[in-house]
């Protein structure tokens, strides 16, 4: 069965900590993405990858930044946490534009 | 620009009734279109898709048809189950635009028994 892994369910962190969200995919996809999913707004693109090495921002990338160094690993990195961005994080990749996204199981973010 | 609006929920139904879910979208070109299903705890899965006009997507008795002229992409099933309570997400890919998502707000449905 294909996955899409998320390093963490849930992660507590303090306001101003530089927090790593941990996302890998053993499908051998191109493409990555970065969605943030909060109540009555669905899912927003924060960041997204088509390759290694490269990135590009999404509707909302303020505040947060992103690593690819491998192809299989996705990395989303909030420089310094706030409580606005407390929020359900999920990492998704495809192979192709053509294709549906595979989801991993979301990152429940809590910034105190 | 490009953007989904999907009916508001919850979405509130017995065991075996008629589902729909109203998803309009506005875009320029012709997208693709999608339906996602978010069940309690998990990520979003691929219920459905669609490429082009007029194509139908199925899958466990959910279907949806591209609407080009009314730009809508309704998700009904004949009858739902205790099972599909979940959160329904409409989506399109704009054309050009690599593999981006648009998502709609999300609808929940909570079928009882």
């Amino acid at each position: 069965d294909v996955k899409v892994t998320q390093s963490s369910r849930y992660l507590v962190k303090r306001t101003g900590e530089k927090v790593f969200l941990e996302c890998v995919q053993d499908m051998d996809h191109e493409n990555m993405f970065w969605y943030r999913q909060d109540p009555g707004l669905g899912l927003r693109l924060i960041y997204f990858s088509y390759d290694v090495k490269m990135k590009e921002k999404g509707d909302i990338p303020e505040g947060y930044s992103v690593s690819r160094e491998k192809k299989e690993r996705f990395s989303l990195i909030l420089e310094s946490a706030s409580t606005n961005q407390t929020s359900m994080y999920l990492c998704a990749s495809t192979a192709t534009a053509n294709y549906g996204y595979t989801f991993g199981s979301g990152t429940r973010l809590t910034v105190v | 620009g490009n953007s989904v609006t999907q009916m508001e929920g919850p979405v509130t139904l017995s065991e075996e009734a008629f589902l729909t879910i109203n998803c309009t979208y506005t875009a320029t070109g012709y997208p693709s279109l999608f339906w996602y299903v978010q069940y309690p705890g998990e990520g979003l899965q691929l219920l459905l898709k669609a490429t082009k006009a007029d194509d139908k997507g199925s899958n466990k008795g959910f279907e949806a048809t591209y609407r080009k002229e009314t730009t809508s992409f309704h998700l009904e099933k004949g009858s739902v189950q205790v099972s599909d309570s979940a959160v329904y997400f409409c989506a399109l890919r704009p054309p050009n635009q690599g593999g981006k998502l648009i998502f709609g707000q999300g609808t929940e449905l909570s079928v009882k028994p």
